[in-house]
């Protein structure tokens, strides 16, 4: 069975950092394209960064380029989010999802981990 | 652009059907899909790829009461013999060169 559970969540002020991690396991994780894609409370989804699986392509959305780094350690079967500068904006639910080897559409979703940016 | 529209919300009886449309933005009417349901409180879950012909592909464990079709810059869900558990958002996703990935604003589904 896929799983991907995120971690790292909490409360943070603005302008300060914070890593998520999302471990994976159920499949071979360096087979798969990984994202993250976050939900602010009450809105819709909103796509915020791409990892290939070797870790040779990145893409970020523009509301977060500049301030998030996206990586990976196949090794550990482990992606990460690594997000500097933070904004009131950046509150939401942050999920680590799975990309299908067919297509850049997502296949299995984590149980979402909640950041929250506030003084 | 690439822009996928869904209407806000939609409800139907239970037991009854109900047919959910995601419509592409011009230029892009030959594009895949894909469905995710996201349940009051939860995450999303992946239901199925729809493709521009209608075929599609289910995820893990989807009942055949979901199924997907597709008729020009359209594609559909329909779930059938509604139950209570239906009740939730459902979300349409694409992708495309330049622009990764983009979500429909979502359909509020209301089982009455």
């Amino acid at each position: 069975e896929v799983q991907l559970v995120e971690s790292g969540g909490g409360l943070v002020q603005p302008g300060g950092s914070l890593r998520l991690s999302c471990a994976a396991s159920g499949f071979t994780f360096n087979n798969h394209e990984m994202d993250w894609v976050r939900q602010t409370p009450g809105k819709g989804l909103e796509w915020v960064s791409f990892i290939s699986s070797r870790s040779s392509t990145m893409y970020y959305a523009d509301s977060v380029k500049g301030r998030f780094t996206i990586s990976r350690d196949n090794a550990r079967n482990s992606l990460y989010l690594q997000m500097n500068s933070l904004r009131a904006e950046d509150t939401a639910v942050y999920y680590c999802v799975r990309e299908n080897s067919d297509g850049n559409y997502f296949d299995s979703w984590g149980q979402g981990t909640l950041v929250t940016v506030s003084s | 652009q690439l822009v996928l529209t869904q209407s806000p919300s939609a409800s139907a009886s239970l037991g009854a059907s109900v047919k959910l449309t995601c419509i592409l933005s011009t230029g892009h009417i030959s594009y895949a899909i894909a469905w995710h349901q996201q349940q009051p409180g939860k995450g999303p879950r992946f239901l199925m790829r729809v493709n521009s012909d209608g075929g599609h592909t289910k995820g893990d464990g989807i009942p055949d009461r979901f199924s997907g079709s597709s008729s020009g810059a359209e594609r559909y869900l329909t779930i059938s013999s509604l139950q209570s558990e239906d009740e939730a958002d459902y979300y349409c996703q694409t992708w495309g060169t330049g622009i990764h990935v983009v979500f429909g604003g979502g359909t509020r589904l209301t089982v009455l």
